[in-house]
């Protein structure tokens, strides 16, 4: 299948940082990606939908300042978590469609605030 | 609104049998996508297997095969000879269509965890 890649798988970063996941469509182009968050033991909770040349969709109750991003390129998407708190600690991870019947997921980037 | 009940959250199967991983949901779009994915404690999420609502046949992907119900608004995975690399949590999701930029915006089911045994 396709490869969607994304990184860093994970980060440790200190409370009021900022820290920047990259999702990258290795082998097709995405218009849009799709960024997701998963709480332990949790299902996956969607975020927000990145399209390519214009703002991200939000999802209700998502803070598009803390959650910034930005659709660089049609195989780039980046999430910026901006002055991290340990709340924010999570899984984060990312998911590009390829027509209507597939959607690949980048690996996931594990978060903690410390 | 589009809704996935996965009922079962953890589910334990022995070695090289057969099992069925529940799913039901509730749409009032008359065109959607149904998917399983296979989460393992890495993390990643592996895509089995894509049902569309106008499919006529069940959708089958080696030993993973989805009994699709459509009256009944059910999509059923079974995976057949099961090995103990299958153990590990299993999402059902339903593809709701974006009609601005495309796509496919997935909702997600609450999961099963199964467990393989020898």
């Amino acid at each position: 299948g396709a490869v969607v890649s994304q990184h860093p798988s994970r980060v440790i970063c200190k409370s009021g940082t900022s820290v920047k996941i990259e999702c990258r469509s290795l082998d097709f182009q995405a218009t849009t990606m799709f960024w997701y968050r998963q709480f332990p033991k949790q299902s996956l909770m969607l975020m927000a939908t990145s399209n390519e040349g214009s703002k991200a969709t939000y999802e209700q109750g998502v803070e598009k300042d803390k959650f910034l991003i930005n659709h660089a390129s049609l195989t780039l998407s980046t999430l910026t978590v901006t002055s991290a708190h340990p709340e924010d600690s999570s899984f984060y991870i990312c998911s590009a469609p390829l027509g209507r019947t597939e959607a690949f997921f980048g690996q996931g980037t594990r978060l903690t605030v410390v | 609104a589009q809704k996935i009940t996965q009922t079962q959250p953890g589910m334990f199967v022995q070695e090289k049998e057969a099992v069925t991983l529940d799913c039901t949901y509730d749409t009032s779009d008359p065109s959607y996508g149904l998917f399983w994915y296979k989460q393992p404690s890495s993390g990643e999420m592996i895509f089995l297997i894509y049902q569309g609502s106008y499919d006529q046949q069940n959708a089958t992907e080696g030993r993973y095969s989805l009994n699709f119900q459509k009256a009944r608004k059910s999509a059923n995975l079974v995976i057949s000879a099961s090995q103990l690399g299958d153990s590990a949590m299993y999402f059902c999701a339903m593809r709701e269509v974006i009609l601005t930029g495309g796509g496919n915006k997935l909702t997600f089911g609450t999961g099963t965890q199964l467990k393989v045994e020898l």
